[in-house]
């Protein structure tokens, strides 16, 4: 069945480093890809998608590519912010009869520190 | 564009007691919507799934006497704790989707307290 795995956490980074949460998935179909971030407290906001491989998602800084031939959905970004301190949930949605079913990875928070 | 809306946003309760948390598209007509559970430092786990009109469908696991979902309209998707027990604590978040559209727009969640 379709999956999502991503790496654990936490990540403590220093503001300004460069961040890399991988993400790796399993479908059977051709799935799209999103990145979603939680702030504490929060709902999920939609950070990056993808709908097809080869695609580049990206917002605020933060890059995702589809990469079909490894299955991996990594987030990326070249300088982080205290204000990027969040739980980061990779996700994956396969087209389902009538509607999309969503399979989230576990979250890996983020902790930058200034 | 596409917002979805949770009601209320924390609610605490004793044991026993039923509580009802709504779900709203304010801006679009979902057809449907979704409803997740998370536990504390751990991701989302799908309840169920409602579209407008018909029984929700459950995920294994999840009693549908315990967590009655009703989907009346496009717009309101209603989850009912029923009977609440301390272990049904949790942060409750709901998502809508269109038919066609290959994205869920989330809510910003319930904290549901039970004493």
């Amino acid at each position: 069945g379709d999956s999502v795995t991503q790496m654990e956490g936490p990540v403590t980074l220093s503001e300004e480093a460069f961040l890399t949460i991988n993400c790796t998935y399993t479908a059977t179909g051709y799935p799209s890809l999103f990145w979603y971030v939680q702030y504490p407290g929060e709902g999920l906001q939609l950070l990056l998608k993808a709908t097809k491989a080869d695609d580049k998602g990206s917002n605020k800084g933060f890059e995702a590519t589809y990469r079909k031939e490894t299955t991996s959905f990594h987030l990326e970004k070249g300088s982080v912010q205290v204000s990027d301190s969040a739980v980061y949930f990779c996700a994956l949605s396969d087209r389902g009869y009538n509607f999309n079913k969503f399979y989230f990875g576990s979250g890996t928070k983020l902790n930058v520190k200034p | 564009g596409a917002v979805v809306s949770q009601h209320p946003s924390r609610v605490i309760c004793k044991s026993g007691t039923s509580v009802k948390i709504e779900c709203r598209s304010l801006d679009f007509q979902a057809t449907t919507m979704f409803w997740y559970r998370q536990f504390p430092k751990q991701s989302l786990m799908l309840m169920a799934t409602s579209n407008e009109g018909s029984k929700a469908t459950y995920e294994q696991g999840v009693e549908k006497d315990k967590f009655l979902i009703n989907h009346a309209s496009l717009t309101l998707s209603t989850l009912t704790v029923t009977s609440a027990h301390p272990e049904d604590s949790s942060f409750y978040i709901c998502s809508a989707s269109v038919t066609g559209y290959n994205e869920q727009f989330f809510g910003p969640g319930t904290r549901l307290t039970v004493l």
